[in-house]
């Protein structure tokens, strides 16, 4: 069963550092997301991404944060200058037409 | 933009038994409803999902129903198993093939054996 998957499964970096989140969605969906879980908390919603540009984006997706599609595979998230509260669960996910989600395995970082 | 309330937080129920989530959504043009399945350090899994054309979806031991006038949808889970403890999420989403969710804040199920 196709997967999404993602790397680091932890990052662990010092407050200010910049950090990239990989995944690789789902090879024939359109759509990919990112969400956040913050320990014990709900998957909040970041962005979404579709034909090689933002399509919705939520409050917490500030300038500090950016996505990108470098390549036909890879979908990243990049937050410029950590911040303590950016600690969480990162979530990638897709999805098709259809538009069930299918999320990867988590990101966990970890901002000291 | 869209709220979604989930009750109860916890609920505790003995093998055998069913286990009843809910959710409530504010925003009426929310088309689509998933429920997600997440265990300790895990991905949120699907486990049914439901459209604002269908009032009731089953799919063996889980059934969804959804009343659009309230804005309220549950999660039934018959027959419950000690497997089937877990952190369960109701979600609602307004957008069109793009699915931007909306979490529930979440129900820690514990089916005690």
């Amino acid at each position: 069963e196709p997967e999404v998957t993602q790397t680091p499964s932890h990052q662990v970096t010092q407050m200010g550092q910049e950090v990239i989140l990989r995944c690789v969605p789902i090879s024939n969906h359109l759509y990919f997301y990112w969400y956040r879980q913050i320990l014990g908390q709900k998957v909040e919603f970041l962005v979404s991404f579709y034909n090689n540009e933002i399509s919705e984006k939520s409050e917490i997706f500030d300038d500090q944060f950016s996505v990108e599609r470098p390549d036909g595979s890879n979908f990243t998230l990049k937050i410029r200058s950590t911040k303590l509260e950016d600690s969480a669960m990162y979530f990638c996910a897709s999805s098709s037409d259809t538009g069930e989600l299918f999320f990867g395995e988590g990101s966990r970082l970890t901002v000291l | 933009g869209e709220n979604v309330e989930q009750h109860p937080s916890t609920l505790s129920v003995q093998e055998g038994d069913s286990a009843v989530i809910k959710c409530t959504y504010s925003d009426s043009a929310s088309n689509y409803f998933p429920w997600y399945k997440q265990e300790l350090g895990k991905r949120p899994q699907l486990i049914i999902d439901i459209r604002s054309n269908v009032g009731e979806k089953k799919d063996q031991r889980i059934a969804v129903t959804l009343n659009k006038t309230a804005k309220h949808f549950s999660l039934h889970i018959t027959e419950t198993q000690p497997e089937d403890s877990a952190v369960y999420f109701c979600a609602a989403s307004s957008s069109g093939s793009a699915r931007q969710l909306t979490f529930g804040s979440g129900t820690q199920l514990t089916v005690l054996p």
